[in-house]
């Protein structure tokens, strides 16, 4: 069965900190999609990337980048000079390929991140 | 472009009564997926539609039911509402539903099952 394991239940930074937020996940299959979401206090959760199993590279958005590794079976993501606004909870998730069956994403126990002042 | 919309936002219950939630899709999209999430089970997987159709179904007892609408609008209904059934209630739409597609989602419904 598919797992997403966050260890990290709270992180507190101080602004302009840079914080690492880690993801581990377990599966069987060779092909398979990873993803970040970032829930705010609002509710809704917004996507932040998608990387499928397929694809290293690691990449960069502005401040925001990640770090996909398949021998570790980790990806990993980084806030660089951590903002305030930057505060939510942030969720790894992985999906499966089935073919038949549509979307179905196996999430982790998120990470609450806070940024102080 | 409107996003996802779920209503009512806030929902207090009694347990053994029934509930039915509602979920309208980005214009377009066509598949509706259903999450709960509780601070014990963290975000859990309920259901996927597409074309009015349940493709994929989560580990959930029988009380909790959906459907799609030929608008792609979705509900979902709990029947004999349990106190551990208190829970924000997600959904996300997307074009076609595929695994490899982000989802979009709403701001949920908080169920309180007293």
């Amino acid at each position: 069965a598919q797992k997403v394991t966050q260890a990290q239940t709270e992180i507190s930074v101080v602004e302009k900190e840079d914080v690492t937020l880690d993801c581990v996940y377990e599966t069987r299959d060779t092909t398979y999609y990873l993803f970040w979401y970032k829930q705010p206090p609002s509710g809704e959760l917004v996507f932040l990337i998608r990387r499928n199993s397929f694809d290293e590279q690691n990449e960069i958005s502005g401040r925001y980048s990640w770090n996909f590794q398949k021998s570790t079976s980790s990806f990993n993501f980084t806030i660089t000079a951590s903002q305030v606004v930057d505060s939510a909870v942030y969720f790894c998730a992985l999906s499966e390929v089935q073919e038949t069956s549509g979307s179905r994403l196996t999430f982790g126990e998120g990470t609450q991140l806070t940024v102080n002042p | 472009k409107a996003g996802v919309t779920q209503t009512p936002r806030y929902l207090i219950k009694t347990r053994g009564q029934q509930v039915t939630l509602s979920c309208s899709p980005i214009s377009g999209h066509r598949s509706v997926s259903w999450y709960q999430q509780t601070p014990g089970q963290g975000l859990q997987f309920l259901f996927e539609y597409f074309s009015e159709t349940q493709r994929n179904k989560g580990n959930f007892p029988g009380r909790f039911s959906g459907r799609q609408f030929s608008n792609s609008r979705s509900e979902m209904n709990v029947s004999t509402l349990e106190l551990g059934d208190s829970a924000l209630y997600l959904c996300a739409s997307s074009l076609e539903g595929s695994t490899n597609e982000k989802l979009f989602f709403g701001s949920g419904t908080q169920l309180s099952v007293l």
